[in-house]
Parts: structure tokens; sequence; C-alpha cells
């Protein structure tokens, strides 16, 4: 099967800096990656996606590049706010249907 | 917002007892996931169905059962919950096909176990 590695665990940055969050997988042939976004006691919610046929997407603050020859693919947020603080997973989906996680990054964003 | 829908959002069972948790979907997705969720840690996939088609992970407990009896409706059974069975359990759906890759999540039930 598929295997996620995500890091750092946590992370802390100042108001304002930019934060940056790394997947590995092993899995060739995944072909999509999404990123979510989980609150406290909340659903995941999807923040941006990429597919296999990309290399990099952005929606306003938000980034993800993808590196298919090194199986890598990273999160990066701009001008961070206090309301970015939350856990950042990543994922690879397998098969069409199977989706693995990496294991969450907290991240911290200090006023 | 209510695409994804579970119940109850919170769920306290006996040791031993066994729980029933349900979601529906008003997507028309062809694919529904079972996650568990326990603290600090990433949604683990304990089975999934593409549309009728049952697929269980290698590593999920035979206490872990699921029904799907249509399209909109998927159940998680619990037939004898442990002490280590409390978590959050999250309901998921995805269509598959060519063109569309997202998953969406349902807000989840907590899951106490006394």
């Amino acid at each position: 099967g598929e295997n996620v590695e995500q890091h750092p665990s946590t992370l802390s940055v100042q108001e304002g800096d930019s934060a940056v969050i790394k997947c590995t997988y092993s899995d060739s042939a995944s072909n999509y990656f999404p990123w979510y976004k989980q609150e406290l006691g909340k659903r995941p919610q999807l923040i941006i996606d990429i597919r296999s046929n990309v290399g990099e997407k952005k929606d306003q603050r938000i980034a993800v590049t993808l590196n298919k020859t090194a199986k890598h693919f990273s999160l990066h947020i701009t001008e961070t706010q206090p309301e970015d603080s939350a856990v950042y997973f990543c994922a690879a989906r397998q098969n069409f249907n199977k989706f693995y996680f990496g294991s969450g990054t907290k991240l911290n964003v200090k006023p | 917002d209510a695409m994804v829908i579970q119940n109850p959002r919170y769920q306290v069972t006996q040791f031993g007892k066994p729980v029933t948790l349900s979601c529906s979907q008003t997507l028309n997705h062809n694919v529904m996931y079972w996650y568990q969720q326990k603290s600090s840690q990433a949604p683990k996939l304990l089975f999934h169905y593409y549309d009728k088609d049952f697929n269980n992970e290698a590593d999920t407990p035979d206490n872990f059962q699921s029904r799907r009896p249509n399209t909109s409706f998927c159940f998680l059974d619990i037939r004898s919950p442990g002490l280590g069975d409390a978590a959050m359990y999250l309901c998921a759906t995805s269509l598959r096909d060519a063109y569309t890759d997202t998953q969406y999540f349902g807000p989840g039930t907590r899951l106490t176990v006394l």
C-alpha cells in the first residue's frame, strides 16, 4: 500500500511569516494529492489539491507544489494569520478510491 | 453545508455494548468511507464502499462492520466496543470519475466508551 510521511509534526511561525509543510509518498501510481485543514473538534476541510499532471497550484495565500520524480509535495502558506492555526494533513490517493493520510502538522501562528 | 450528515454527533456506550453510527449523503456519490480518528492522529481508513462493493482494510478489526443499504446511507457497527475504540468516527464520500477527486467529510461522531 501507500505510505505518506509528513514533516514537521509541529510548526510555529510569527504572524505574517510563511509556513511550509512537506510530504513524501511511496507509490508512484498515486495521482491525486489533497491537503486538509482540521480545527479542534471539527471535520477535515479541503483547502487545496493537486493532480499528478500538474506541478504547482495556487489559491490566494495557499500553494501546493508536486515533484513526481522525487515523490514529494509541499504546502506553502504565505502571510500567515492566527486563524491559520490548525492541524494540516496531506494525503495521497491510490487506486482511484483510497486516500492515505500523513501524520499531520500542528501549525501555530503567533500574533 | 449539510451534504454529508452523521448521526449522532456524540455517542456514549458501555464496554461491550453494540453501537451503530450512521452516515447519509445528498451528493449522490458512489464511494463512501469510514475513518477512525484518535486524538492528534491522522484519520485511519477502516473500509470503503464503491457502490455496493465493500473494501475492508487489512488491519480493520473484525469488531467493526459496515452496511450500505443504498447510495445515500452507510452504517458503522461496532459489535463489542472496547475502551480503545473511543475515537472520532468520520464518514466521507467521493465521486469516482475521471474529472472529480474531492473527498467530502461529515462532521464526525465522537464515541465514548465507559
